[in-house]
C-alpha cells in the first residue's frame, strides 16, 4: 500500500489567494483526519470524516477553511482567502475501525508545507 | 475534554544514554495511548501503542507502559542512538462514537530529542 498521499508537498501562495490541499487515504480506511502543525500550537485536529461524512469540524479555525470528502478515496482542505497566519504544515491521516479492536492508530501522510506571503 | 501533557524539549543526550520522555493525560472515557515519531521533513509514524491499563507497548527498543492510576505513558529507551533524533509525540484516542471529536487523536506538543555522538 502506498500509504496516505498528500499533494502538494509544498505550497507558497500570496495572501488572499485560494489554496487547496489534497489527500488520498489508505484504501479501506473509513476515517480521515486533517491536522495542522505549527511551532506555537503543535498538532491541532481540524476536522475528521467517517465514511465520507464530516463528523466534527470544531477544530476548523474560521469560515475561511472548508473540507470535503466527495468519495472514499479523496479529500480536500481549502482555505479561501489565505492569510499569512495560515502558514503551517497540514497533515492528512486515515484509520480503519476494525471490529473488536479499540481505537486503532492513524496513519499520516507526509504533509503539505503551506507558506502564505 | 481530552488533553496530553509531555515534557518540553529539546532534550539533548549523548549516544547510549538512557532516555525517558514523560507523558501524562486527561481523558473522558477509557483512551488508548500512542507514541508517534516525526523525523525531519516527514509525517508522523506510529512508534508504539497500548490500549488498556498495564499494557506495555514496545518497538525499536522503545517501551511505554499504560499506567491508569497515574494517567501516564512515559516513553523509555535503554540506549539511544544518533538515529533516534526526532520529535516524539504522545497521543490518546478516546472511545469511538463518544462524540465531541473523541475519534480524533489528541496530541501533546511534542518533544524534540537530539542525540549527540
Amino acid at each position: 500500500d502506498a500509504g496516505v498521499i498528500q499533494s502538494p508537498r509544498h505550497e507558497v501562495t500570496e495572501m488572499g489567494q485560494e489554496v487547496t490541499l489534497r489527500c488520498k487515504p489508505i484504501s479501506g480506511h473509513d476515517y480521515l483526519f486533517w491536522y495542522r502543525q505549527t511551532m506555537m500550537r503543535g498538532l491541532e485536529l481540524l476536522i475528521y470524516f467517517n465514511n465520507n461524512v464530516p463528523i466534527d469540524d470544531s477544530g476548523m479555525p474560521e469560515d475561511r477553511f472548508s473540507a470535503k470528502m466527495p468519495n472514499a478515496s479523496f479529500s480536500t482542505l481549502k482555505i479561501q482567502p489565505s492569510e499569512p497566519r495560515d502558514s503551517a504544515v497540514y497533515f492528512c491521516a486515515s484509520s480503519r475501525r476494525r471490529t473488536g479492536q479499540r481505537n486503532t492508530e492513524a496513519f499520516f501522510g507526509q504533509g503539505t508545507r503551506l507558506t502564505v506571503v | 475534554g481530552n488533553s496530553v501533557t509531555q515534557m518540553e524539549g529539546p532534550v539533548t543526550l549523548s549516544e547510549e544514554a538512557f532516555l525517558t520522555i514523560n507523558c501524562t493525560y486527561t481523558a473522558t472515557g477509557y483512551p488508548s495511548l500512542f507514541w508517534y515519531v516525526q523525523y525531519p521533513g516527514e509525517g508522523l509514524q506510529l512508534l508504539l501503542k497500548a490500549t488498556k491499563a498495564d499494557d506495555k507497548g514496545s518497538n525499536k527498543g522503545f517501551e511505554a507502559t499504560y499506567r491508569k492510576e497515574t494517567t501516564s505513558f512515559h516513553l523509555e529507551k535503554g540506549s539511544v542512538q544518533v538515529s533516534d533524533s526526532a520529535v516524539y509525540f504522545c497521543a490518546l484516542r478516546a472511545l469511538e462514537y463518544s462524540g465531541g471529536g473523541a475519534d480524533g487523536l489528541t496530541f501533546g506538543k511534542g518533544t524534540h530529542l537530539i542525540i549527540q555522538p
